[in-house]
């Protein structure tokens, strides 16, 4: 597609639950990256992905977090047992060897 | 750890006034970028500054970069309402590839 994909737009669910995020990225990008925002805040990095592999995942706060890219271009992000904590925007972002992200309307997350 | 700080935060200015948005930053990093994001909507990639003394003009939107003193600034010229937005820039993490954000500087141009 045109631009960094992301599905749902509008997750709620329950405390307790678990949710899966998507993300499809600008088509050829390799780099794929995970940041979550708050009100008011700068978006925190998560989780970045070169080809199919976890390059660098220091930024996942717990291992409730998780997240996928088995075939170097769709990614799954995946929260277990949400708390309500966990209430953010999920956005992704993609990029080339440049390095300028360009990012998705991202999901925004409501744990109730 | 590294730290990117904006100021001011937040910022309401007049149609047509000048005004610049400061970004400090605490350790060494060759690239600063700057992002708009407007209410609800994600982030949109403005400028990508690669070295020390750099500068970049969009329309009424300029940036530089002083790796020297951690410092860039976003100045906008004759403000327009459409300017109206929050600017976030971001440093390289000292990982590398991950993207360190500062708060957000939210501008409001009225007329």
């Amino acid at each position: 597609g045109a631009g960094v994909s992301q599905t749902p737009s509008n997750k709620v669910t329950e405390k307790g639950k678990y949710v899966e995020l998507r993300c499809d990225p600008i088509s050829g990008h390799t780099a794929l990256y995970w940041y979550r925002q708050s009100l008011g805040q700068g978006p925190e990095f998560l989780i970045y992905f070169q080809g199919t592999g976890a390059a660098d995942d220091s930024g996942l706060p717990n291992d409730r977090f998780f997240a996928v890219r088995p075939e170097g271009s769709v990614s799954t992000l995946k929260i277990q047992r949400t708390e309500r904590g966990d209430s953010a925007v999920y956005l992704c972002a993609s990029s080339l060897y440049d390095r300028r992200a360009f990012f998705g309307q991202g999901t925004r997350l409501t744990v109730v | 750890e590294l730290k990117v700080e904006q100021n001011p935060l937040f910022l309401s200015m007049q149609e047509g006034k000048n005004y610049t948005i400061y970004c400090n930053y605490s350790t060494t990093s060759d690239r600063l970028y700057w992002y708009r994001q407007d209410p609800g909507k994600s982030l949109e990639s403005l400028f990508v500054l690669l070295s020390n003394g750099a500068v970049k003009q969009e329309g009424r939107l300029m940036a530089s970069l002083d790796t020297k003193a951690r410092l860039s600034t976003l100045h906008i010229t004759a403000a327009v309402h459409d300017l109206s937005a929050t600017y976030f820039c971001a440093v390289d993490s000292n990982s590398g590839y991950a993207l360190n954000f500062g708060k957000g500087t939210s501008l409001l141009v009225t007329p």
